[in-house]
């Protein structure tokens, strides 16, 4: 199974959106509503943000949103903060018992 | 709040079986999946496989022959072994309680095991 794709670096300033994708395929992303994020910042373990494409965990700051199309699913950050700095993956189901993550994504606040 | 206390070696040698332990605090043992979850150095996560205390465990089919995740519920710990290691597998090792319909998501995290495999 391969990896879900994600971009490799995404940046932003302070008080900006950026969005970061996830594309996998009608196999996993595109068949399934059940898109995780997560977010990891160095030597941490790492942390949920949003599941079920656009759920957020009790805790996790509106700022978080997520989006579905086809194969693509989508992260959304609004009014970026330094501490948003940090690595950010998705996951999804792949059918047959079988979870696949995303390549992760380096978000760097400018 | 679920809690999770990874324990285990940090160094293995090669050929021989990696074994880690995971201790869930409190009453929610018996009301999750756990995962097992690993993270190659820079690279990103692998999912290992998940338990049930009262179900068979489900593996990646990629590990399938080498990995063991089983259950103490007397204990509220969840342990995997990964026999026949190689240098391929030093890794961050991370257990998590696992959610959702499809049993697709990761909640609550362990702190990570670094597991290096080396002579």
């Amino acid at each position: 199974q391969s990896a879900l794709t994600q971009p490799a670096s995404v940046s932003g300033s302070p008080g900006q959106s950026i969005t970061i994708s996830c594309t996998g395929t009608s196999g996993d992303v595109g068949d399934y509503d059940v898109v995780s994020w997560y977010q990891q910042h160095p030597g941490k373990a790492p942390k949920l943000m949003l599941y079920e494409v656009t759920k957020r965990p009790s805790g996790v700051s509106d700022r978080f949103t997520g989006s579905k199309s086809g194969n693509t699913a989508s992260l959304t950050i609004s009014g970026l903060r330094a501490d948003d700095e940090a690595d950010y993956y998705c996951s999804s189901y792949a059918g047959h018992t079988n979870y696949v993550f995303g390549s992760g994504t380096s978000v760097t606040v400018l | 709040q679920v809690q999770l206390q990874q324990s285990g070696p940090g160094l293995v040698k090669p050929s021989e079986t990696l074994s880690l332990t995971c201790t869930v605090s409190g009453d929610s043992f018996k009301s999750y999946y756990w995962s097992w979850i690993r993270q190659r150095p820079g690279k990103g996560l692998e999912w290992l496989g998940y338990i049930f205390h009262s179900a068979s465990p489900s593996y990646n089919p990629s590990l399938k022959t080498r990995v063991t995740i089983s259950v103490d519920t007397s204990k509220n710990q969840v342990s995997l072994n990964l026999t026949s290691v190689t240098a391929a597998d030093t890794a961050v090792y991370y257990c998590a309680s696992t959610e959702g319909g499809l049993f697709e998501y990761f909640h609550y995290w362990g702190q990570g095991t670094l597991v290096t495999v080396s002579t």
